[in-house]
């Protein structure tokens, strides 16, 4: 079965620091990896994606890594703002799926004074 | 700006009413997908749909339909709705494989069933 692991669950970092999420994933075959940001009650928003060619993309202080070896990818946070908390859904989309994709559950980011 | 329009962000309904949750998309995609998200469980896939007209089943589809009558809009129904279809729903489009990875979500629609 498609999995989507992420860790930690959740963290508390303070504002400035930088922090890295992780996702693991069993998705095959692979298409593509996608970082998605989501505020609370809001829909997800695209971060970044890679397909398995990639091994960074960089969004602002947003840096994503993807090691299609491993099947691991993290999401690397610089400078961290009060409004960079949120949950961060890494989603993995599979060759043959129709453009669907399966989700991780988040990791939930809280960014303290 | 490209944009999905979920028609609501807020929504309470009784146990057996008929619910309707619209979404409108503008950039010509062609897939359009329906998604709810529980705490702990991430996004599910309800109903998709890749054509107008065309629907399939995703992971979650008892207790609903979709119709997509046109391409920009796609419709979620709960038949009769009940308290564990309490969530909130997730609308998202994209073009078919091949094209641009673009797939954009809705600001979402929180539906409560008392």
């Amino acid at each position: 079965k498609n999995q989507v692991e992420q860790s930690p669950q959740s963290l508390i970092i303070l504002e400035g620091k930088n922090c890295t999420l992780q996702c693991n994933y069993t998705v095959s075959p692979f298409s593509n990896l996608r970082w998605y940001k989501q505020d609370t009650g809001r829909g997800p928003v695209s971060l970044t994606i890679m397909t398995f060619s990639e091994n960074t993309k960089s969004n602002g202080r947003y840096t994503a890594t993807l090691d299609a070896d491993t099947k691991q990818s993290s999401l690397h946070i610089t400078a961290s703002q009060l409004s960079d908390s949120a949950s961060y859904i890494c989603v993995v989309s599979f060759t043959g799926g129709g453009n669907k994709l399966t989700f991780g559950t988040g990791t939930q980011l809280k960014v303290e004074l | 700006d490209v944009k999905v329009t979920q028609s609501s962000r807020y929504l309470v309904k009784r146990t057996g009413e008929k619910v309707f949750l619209e979404c409108v998309q503008d950039m010509d995609h062609e897939n359009m997908f329906w998604y709810r998200q529980d705490p702990g469980l991430g996004l599910r896939l309800i109903y998709f749909s890749y054509d107008v007209k065309m629907k399939e089943k995703g992971d979650i589809p008892e207790g609903y339909s979709v119709s997509r009558e046109k391409k920009e809009r796609f419709s979620l129904i709960l038949e009769s709705a009940s308290t564990n279809q309490t969530s909130m729903y997730l609308c998202a489009s994209s073009f078919t494989m091949g094209r641009d990875y673009g797939y954009t979500f809705g600001s979402g629609t929180r539906l409560t069933v008392v």
